[in-house]
């Protein structure tokens, strides 16, 4: 099946410096990559949807300057948390699509998570 | 606007006992539905989809769903459930293009 990296899994940084995290397809092409928070106990919001060679289309609430999306290519996206506090803290998910044979929908691969603390 | 609801919180459950883990959705155009797994701390495996055709769906780990249209519902089963079982469910909808709602997910405790 179609497998989905996240980098890195967990990563601790002090209040105020920026963190990038990868996504990348790793044997198809995406086209389309959404990134996801997940706070503890709860399920996941979608934050933004990226489009290769486009920006980034982000959900209301989301600030698009804290959260900067780049998807360069198409195998790859990051999302940089910039100027991170500690309500930033939580887990981030990536996914990505791939299109079926025949069909206009696309199902969704995620990647293994990344566990961000801001202290 | 689509929308998931998870009627379940928490199930609990004995070993060897079968489950049903219900969703409901609401949507106006037509659309798929998704039920994911996830372990603590990892990411979403998928265990089962319905994208159109057959309504009972068959996935991994001897999971099976039924769509309902009329009722709107995507109820996940297993006749028999394992310790291993235990984890966060998520019932997910979308339409075309592979954006994700998820529901409020339900976690699945097997107990010996």
């Amino acid at each position: 099946g179609a497998v989905v990296s996240q980098h890195p899994s967990r990563v601790i940084c002090k209040s105020g410096t920026s963190v990038k995290i990868e996504c990348r397809s790793l044997d198809f092409q995406a086209t389309t990559m959404f990134w996801y928070r997940q706070f503890p106990k709860q399920s996941l919001m979608l934050m933004a949807t990226s489009n290769e060679g486009s920006k980034a289309t982000y959900e209301q609430g989301v600030e698009k300057d804290k959260f900067l999306i780049n998807h360069a290519s198409l195998t790859l996206s990051t999302l940089t948390v910039t100027s991170a506090h500690p309500e930033d803290s939580s887990f981030y998910i990536c996914s990505a699509t791939l299109k079926e044979t025949g069909l206009m929908n696309t199902e969704a691969f995620f990647g293994q998570g990344t566990r961000l603390t801001v202290v | 606007a689509q929308s998931v609801t998870q009627l379940d919180s928490q199930v609990p459950v004995f070993e060897e006992a079968p489950v049903e883990l219900r969703c409901n959705y609401s949507s106006s155009v037509s659309v798929y539905l998704f039920w994911y797994v996830q372990y603590p701390n990892q990411g979403l495996q998928l265990l089962l989809k319905y994208l159109s055709g057959s309504t009972l769906v068959k996935g991994i780990n001897g999971f099976e769903a039924e769509f309902n249209k009329s009722q709107t519902s995507f109820h996940l089963r297993k006749p028999s459930v394992h310790i291993s079982d235990t984890a966060e469910y998520f019932c997910a909808v979308s339409n075309q293009g592979g954006k994700l709602i998820f529901g409020q997910g339900t976690e699945l405790s097997v107990k010996p």
